[in-house]
């Protein structure tokens, strides 16, 4: 069974890089079948996706988060991070992990394992 | 980039049918699958429709979805309202592997 488990600081100051990683466990990140992406939900808000990646390093970005965002997959440690700079107050959110199953056109498009989810703070 | 607009909640009694809408800013709501997901409290989203009207494995079939290109929008059917349905419940399409959520409909039965 798929696993995928959500670590880093559930505490950030403001203007600081929030990092986190994603740990696949139960099959391979390298597969081609599977884009791998990063979703926040702000406390009693609805969800938002940040950003996506393929095994190979191909990325797709939230257009309003693009320029703060940056993931990386790392295929030997079966892991995706996540980095976001400069955050304020608003970031303060659960992040989910998840895998992204790919269509016919090679497009990530449904989000089938999610992870458990962290919370991170924004708060001096 | 598009939009999917959700009403905010919905209500209704247990064993009734209630649906909720998923409507698309712009593009064709057909050009792209679209994915319902349930969440309840403190829990991750999970599946209950993909690729417009799938069903996972473990899903009961009281779970429907649906999509109509005369109003762009898609649809989330639950026949047979249980308790256990009441929960937060997010549409979600993509453009060019851009992904988007709906607001998210809150539904309590009552």
């Amino acid at each position: 069974q798929l696993q995928l488990q959500e670590s880093g600081p559930g505490l950030v100051k403001p203007s600081e890089t929030l990092s986190l990683t994603c740990t696949v466990s139960g099959g391979s990140i390298s597969s081609s079948s599977y884009y791998w992406g990063w979703i926040r939900q702000p406390p009693g808000k609805g969800l938002e996706w940040i950003g996506s990646i393929y095994y190979s390093g191909s990325t797709y970005y939230n257009p309003s988060l693009k320029s703060r965002v940056t993931i990386s997959v790392d295929t030997s440690k079966n892991q995706f991070s996540l980095k976001l700079s400069s955050v304020t107050a608003a970031d303060t959110a659960v992040y989910y992990c998840a895998r992204l199953r790919v269509d016919y056109y090679g497009y990530g498009y449904y989000f089938d394992y999610w992870g458990q989810g962290t919370l991170v703070t924004v708060s001096s | 980039n598009f939009m999917l607009t959700q009403p905010h909640s919905v209500s209704e009694s247990p064993g009734k049918t209630v649906t909720i809408s998923c409507t698309r800013s712009s593009g064709s709501i057909a050009s792209n699958y679209v994915q319902w997901y349930q969440q309840r409290p403190g829990s991750a989203p999970t599946t209950v429709i993909y690729e417009d009207n799938q069903r996972p494995s473990g899903v009961p079939d009281r779970f429907s979805g649906s999509i109509d290109s005369s109003s762009n929008s898609a649809s989330l059917t639950i026949s047979g309202l249980k308790t256990e349905d009441e929960a937060d419940y997010y549409c979600q399409s993509y453009d060019s592997s851009n992904a988007v959520f709906g607001g998210g409909t809150k539904l309590t039965v009552l």
